[in-house]
C-alpha cells in the first residue's frame, strides 16, 4: 500500500551494528505496528503504538526498540544486530476510530540480513 | 500463542478449482479478517466479517463465520494462477486487539 512506506527496502549489515528501519504513513491513522516475519512463518508483533506518547511491547520486543517521532512516523531500531534477527520486517497502521474495524494496512517490508 | 490457526498449512490445486482455507480461534471476537500476502510483499486486506454475520461475499471470495465453533472459512472460487499466495486470518477481539494466524500457502497450478 503506497500510503505506508518503509525505508530501506533491503539492508545487509554485520553483527553488532546498530540499524534503524523507518516507517511513514499518510493514512492519518493513530495506531502503528512493527512485525517480524521469518521464512514460512506468520507475523510476530514486535512493538505497537497507539499514539505518539503510547508505545507498547509486543510478543518479541527483546533486542529491539522503537521511536514514534510523529503521528506519521514510527522507527524500529536494532541496537546491536545479531544473525537471528535476519528476517522480513513490516510496518502497519490501523484506524482506531470509534466503530472502526481495526483493519491493518501494511508497508512493502524491509528485508534485513545480519551477517 | 496464536489466536488464529489456519488449516491446511499448504494447499495445491489446479486452476479453475475452488480453494478452501479454514481458521480456528480461541477467544470472543469483534470481527475476523482475511489477508493475502504475495511472496515477500506486505499483507493486503481481503475481506472482513463481523461477529454478528455468518457469511460474506466479495467477488470470487466467500467467507463464513461460525462463532459457536470459533471457526471461519475462506473460499476462493474458480482459482487462477495469480491467486497463488499466502492467506492469513486475523481476529480482532472485543478489546480490539488484532492477532494474525500462521497462514495457508496456496499454490494454483496452471
Amino acid at each position: 500500500d503506497a500510503d505506508v512506506t518503509q525505508t530501506p527496502r533491503n539492508r545487509i549489515t554485520k553483527t553488532g551494528k546498530r540499524i534503524m528501519l523507518e516507517c511513514s504513513q499518510t493514512k492519518g491513522h493513530d495506531r502503528m505496528y512493527w512485525y517480524r516475519q521469518d521464512p514460512g512463518l506468520g507475523l510476530r508483533l514486535i512493538y505497537y503504538s497507539f499514539d505518539v506518547k503510547d508505545i507498547n511491547k509486543g510478543e518479541i520486543s527483546d533486542g529491539y526498540s522503537v521511536s514514534r517521532q510523529a503521528q506519521a512516523k514510527f522507527s524500529l531500531s536494532l541496537e546491536s544486530a545479531i544473525p537471528n534477527q535476519t528476517a522480513l520486517y513490516f510496518c502497519a497502521t490501523s484506524d482506531w476510530s470509534l466503530g472502526g474495524t481495526d483493519t491493518q494496512y501494511f508497508g512493502p517490508g524491509t528485508r534485513l540480513t545480519v551477517l | 500463542s496464536q489466536q488464529g490457526e489456519e488449516d491446511p498449512q499448504a494447499l495445491s490445486i489446479q486452476e479453475g478449482e475452488n480453494a478452501t482455507m479454514n481458521c480456528s480461534y480461541k477467544t470472543s471476537i469483534n470481527n475476523l479478517q482475511w489477508y493475502r500476502q504475495n511472496s515477500g510483499r506486505g499483507l493486503v486486506h481481503l475481506i472482513l466479517i463481523r461477529s454478528n454475520e455468518r457469511e460474506k461475499h466479495s467477488g470470487r471470495l466467500r467467507v463464513t463465520l461460525d462463532t459457536s465453533k470459533k471457526s471461519s472459512s475462506l473460499l476462493i472460487t474458480a482459482s487462477r494462477a495469480a491467486d497463488t499466495a499466502s492467506y492469513f486470518c486475523a481476529t480482532v477481539t472485543t478489546a480490539r486487539q488484532l492477532t494474525f494466524g500462521s497462514g495457508t500457502q496456496l499454490t494454483v497450478l496452471p
